[in-house]
């Protein structure tokens, strides 16, 4: 138990479809992270947020909408998705975006089939 | 800039040998290094971190990782392989400058019995 909580843990999508995947965090963190992993492929870094405040966003598709409402939260709105984006999109948070003790704490991500 | 690279994509041990999973680094700045565990469909764990204290670094689960600044390696090792340490690892570097964590492509460990 890491304490960062994904739900769902999986979640099978048509093309169509608009979902979201969440990600909440009990440690008192001020920074938030969501991370594509694909078989084959390093992991992505897709969006990052600091006191809720967007402060990186990786060439990402408009496709995915990100969305941080307090510190503790962190949402990725999905719609009109591709079958490429099946992956595991993976939460992570960490104390401060800034400081150089702080590791990332993983969430047990959320497995994504696109139809 | 700040760079990561694991040497090998795959590594096989047979049960109850020594572990040894290459990672290089390039850092402008004293950098931060991170090495993370990751079992089929889950997320990431921390195995241990090594911030600019003590260069030998002990983590969980028995592995243990050693800064060597001169060769600009973090090279994580165990003594004795378990079936359990089947997994994929993550070599981390931490750029100050940029505050980004860069990842290394994985090694994937696998344990024979």
């Amino acid at each position: 138990e890491t304490g960062v909580t994904q739900t769902p843990r999986h979640l099978v999508m048509g093309m169509t479809n608009k979902k979201s995947l969440k990600c909440e965090q009990h440690l008192g963190h001020n920074a938030m992270y969501w991370y594509k992993q694909s078989a084959k492929k390093p992991l992505e870094l897709m969006f990052v947020y600091s006191l809720e405040e967007r402060v990186e966003n990786n060439s990402v598709p408009s496709r995915f909408s990100p969305e941080c409402p307090n510190s503790s939260h962190l949402f990725l709105h999905l719609h009109t998705l591709q079958p490429e984006d099946s992956a595991l999109y993976l939460c992570a948070s960490s104390r401060n975006r800034a400081a150089n003790t702080g590791e990332l704490f993983f969430g047990e991500g959320s497995r994504l089939t696109v139809l | 800039a700040q760079s990561v690279t694991q040497l090998d994509s795959h590594v096989s041990v047979s049960e109850g040998t020594p572990v040894l999973l290459r990672c290089n680094y390039s850092s402008s700045y004293s950098p931060s290094l991170f090495w993370y565990v990751q079992h089929p469909n889950k997320g990431l764990q921390l195995l241990l971190k090594y911030t600019s204290a003590a260069t030998l670094v002990k983590g969980i689960n028995g592995f243990e990782a050693e800064f060597k600044k001169s060769e600009t390696s973090f090279h994580l090792t165990k003594p004795s392989a378990h079936m359990s340490d089947a997994a994929e690892y993550f070599c981390v570097v931490w750029g100050s400058g940029t505050y980004k964590y860069i990842f290394g492509t994985g090694t994937r460990l696998k344990v024979l019995a």
